[in-house]
């Protein structure tokens, strides 16, 4: 059982290249969101989803896209990088939304 | 915004004392997780108090919630080294669908 897997761990890209940010469970988990992680900050949510087909927006959803064709996978695509989306990225799962949230050991994202 | 604040944002203290965290929010919550992330880390859960809960206990955890003042507290007993890490409090907003992360409390527990 691997849990949330995310790759890559690490990425450099240079303003305005696009990339996907993989996230996949194994728990057979309805639900999945996106965070990003910036010093002194916490936690902030990029976009969710309660289930394979639906998707909505979090607090910080500008500049990022989502689609769950699947149960397993909730993909965070960054559409044209910009320096302000250098960050932390992490992907959770749960049962439910108010329940125990899984997370993944993360992405770091450095925009050049 | 963030929905919780957690207090105080840094703590220092030897093993073997106990470390106390707070968490403040400001709306009604259906519950209240608290989450401990190591450097470099994932997070990862610690215990989740329901609304209608007012203490929980969990190994050398101990979680309070008081929903008349809206705040709870993180009580880790006989500190050790590997406690060291940032601990995040989150809630869930009565009505929404989404947790909401404070900014955290460094601990530090030197041996």
């Amino acid at each position: 059982n691997a849990g949330v897997t995310q790759t890559p761990k690490f990425q450099v890209l240079k303003t305005g290249q696009s990339m996907t940010l993989q996230c996949a469970q194994d728990m057979n988990h309805e639900y999945m969101s996106w965070y990003r992680q910036d010093p002194g900050m916490g936690l902030r949510l990029i976009h969710y989803s309660v289930g394979a087909g639906i998707t909505d927006q979090g607090e910080v959803p500008n500049g990022y896209n989502v689609s769950r064709s699947t149960t397993e996978d909730f993909p965070l695509r960054l559409l044209s990088a910009a320096p302000s989306q250098t960050s932390v990225y992490f992907c959770a799962s749960s049962y439910e939304y108010q329940e125990t949230q899984y997370f993944g050991p993360g992405t770091r994202l450095l925009v050049l | 915004s963030q929905q919780g604040e957690e207090d105080p944002q840094a703590l220092s203290i030897q093993e073997g004392e106990n470390a106390t965290m707070n968490c403040s929010y400001k709306t009604s919550i259906n519950n209240l997780q608290w989450y401990r992330q190591n450097s470099g880390r994932g997070l990862v859960h610690l215990i989740l108090i329901r609304s209608n809960e007012r203490e929980k206990h969990s190994g050398r955890l101990r979680v309070t919630l008081d929903t008349s003042k809206k705040s709870s507290s993180l009580l880790i007993t006989a500190s050790r080294a590997a406690d060291t890490a940032s601990y995040f409090c989150a809630t869930v907003e009565s009505g929404y669908s989404t947790l909401t992360f404070g900014k955290g409390t460094m601990l530090l527990v030197s041996p």
